[in-house]
């Protein structure tokens, strides 16, 4: 167990609709980062938030957005949802790292989304 | 565009012999290569490595880092069923360069490890 907690663990749903994934990080960790895992494409970074802000973009779709809250759980929101979202959907954190320790970043188990 | 490539896409060995695993990378502003080992779901941190030359060990998995000939190799000795797994590598690259804490990481296709007994 990495302590990293996702919800839901598998969702399904049908084309156009809305979703939110919900993720809670190791305690003490400050950043939360997005992976999105299909089929064809491997692990692909999303977004990552660091205490709360947004500090990287990587291949997210504007249809999608994410947030950190104060206590540091994020929300990954996907709209307009399309059979291609079909993927499993990672959550990940890490504590802030130093150069010395680098940056260890502990996956979650997954949130499995189906779009029908 | 940075890149990190794994060979090979499939491994299938019996039980007890010796896998090595190949990942190598294409990226500017390197900060560290880490491997997963991805059974049925998340992946499991394995190690993290920083520095050229330095041996990484933990049981029967080792790894080591070549900062020069940008490639990485992951070591399984005594290969037991339960290494059966797809083993990701990952490097870490900057998003801001003036902050160490803004990272992402960009993730290899991973190789299949099937262990016959």
């Amino acid at each position: 167990d990495s302590g990293v907690t996702q919800t839901p663990k598998h969702l399904i749903t049908a084309t156009g609709q809305r979703v939110t994934l919900r993720c809670s990080p190791r305690s003490g960790d400050l950043s939360v980062y997005w992976y999105q895992q299909s089929l064809d494409q491997g692990l692909q970074f999303l977004i990552q938030y660091y205490n709360g802000e947004e500090r990287a973009k990587g291949n997210i779709l504007e249809r999608f957005s994410a947030q950190q809250f104060p206590d540091l759980h994020s929300e990954l929101n996907l709209s307009s949802l399309e059979l291609g979202d079909s993927a499993l959907y990672f959550c990940a954190s890490s504590v802030a790292p130093t150069r010395e320790s680098g940056n260890t970043i502990y996956f979650g188990e997954g949130s499995w989304l189906t779009v029908v | 565009e940075d890149k990190v490539v794994q060979s090979p896409l499939s491994l299938v060995v019996h039980e007890g012999d010796t896998v090595t695993l190949n990942c190598s990378y294409e990226v500017t502003n390197f900060r560290s290569l880490l491997w997963y080992k991805q059974e049925k779901k998340a992946p499991t941190f394995l190690f993290m490595l920083t520095s050229s030359g330095i041996e990484k060990k933990s049981g029967r998995l080792s790894s080591i880092l070549d900062k020069k000939e940008l490639f990485s190799i992951l070591n399984i000795t005594a290969t037991q069923t339960g290494d059966s797994a797809v083993y990701l590598c990952a490097v870490a690259l900057p998003t801001l360069i003036s902050n160490f804490g803004n990272e992402k990481l960009t993730f290899g296709t991973g190789t299949r490890l099937t262990i016959i007994p």
